[in-house]
């Protein structure tokens, strides 16, 4: 049972290069969400997934785009990095929402030169 | 915007000693939880207290809720070096997803 797997673990990425980070949970959990983690400002949510098919915004989702195709699956893009999207990118699932505990993957640690 | 403020936001103990943290938040709540970070690593959750509970074990850790003052605490009795890490409080508000804090980091020296 590997729980929420995030890939890639690191990427090093040149401004206005495109990428793809892919979150996979095995807890067939209906909820996943991408939070970013920058030093000194905690966790911020980007997007959000309530089920398979639907996403919506989080506090913080410009430059971002994510899809649900399949329950299991969560992923983000990045269409133009900016060195502003440089983070530690946090996937996470829970089984029914928001009152239930959140299970979080390893992170990638993203960086746009 | 981030609806929960840790306080302190870095404490240094003992081995053995407690270690205490705080947590404010702005508005009405659901639930609130508290999650671990370990350095380079995803968050753990730890425990959750619900808007109509005041306090919660789980083995070492105790946590209050007091909603009229909008706050919670987090103390964890005989600290271990292994204890030293990051910690998250996180707000509940309606159908809305986790909004986390910005952190308390615990050192525990042996």
């Amino acid at each position: 049972n590997a729980g929420v797997t995030q890939t890639p673990k690191f990427r090093v990425l040149k401004t206005g290069q495109s990428m793809t980070l892919l979150c996979a949970q095995d807890m067939n959990h209906e909820y996943m969400y991408w939070y970013r983690q920058d030093p000194g400002m905690g966790l911020r949510l980007i997007h959000y997934s309530v089920g398979e098919g639907t996403t919506a915004k989080g506090e913080v989702p410009d430059g971002y785009n994510v899809s649900r195709l399949k329950k299991q699956n969560f992923l983000l893009g990045l269409e133009s990095a900016a060195p502003s999207q440089t983070s530690v990118y946090f996937c996470a699932s829970s089984p029914t929402g928001a009152s239930t505990e959140a299970f979080f993957g390893q992170g990638t640690r993203l960086t746009v030169v | 915007s981030q609806q929960g403020e840790e306080d302190p936001q870095a404490l240094s103990i003992q081995e053995g000693e407690n270690a205490t943290m705080n947590c404010s938040y702005k508005t009405s709540i659901n639930n609130l939880q508290w999650y671990r970070q370990n350095s380079g690593r995803g968050l753990v959750h730890l425990i959750l207290i619900r808007s109509n509970e005041r306090e919660k074990h789980s083995g070492r850790l105790r946590v209050t809720l007091d909603t009229s003052k909008k706050s919670s605490s987090l103390l964890i009795t005989a600290s271990r070096a292994a204890d030293t890490a990051s910690y998250f409080c996180a707000t509940v508000t309606g159908n809305t997803p986790l909004v986390f804090g910005k952190g308390t980091r615990l050192s525990v020296i042996a």
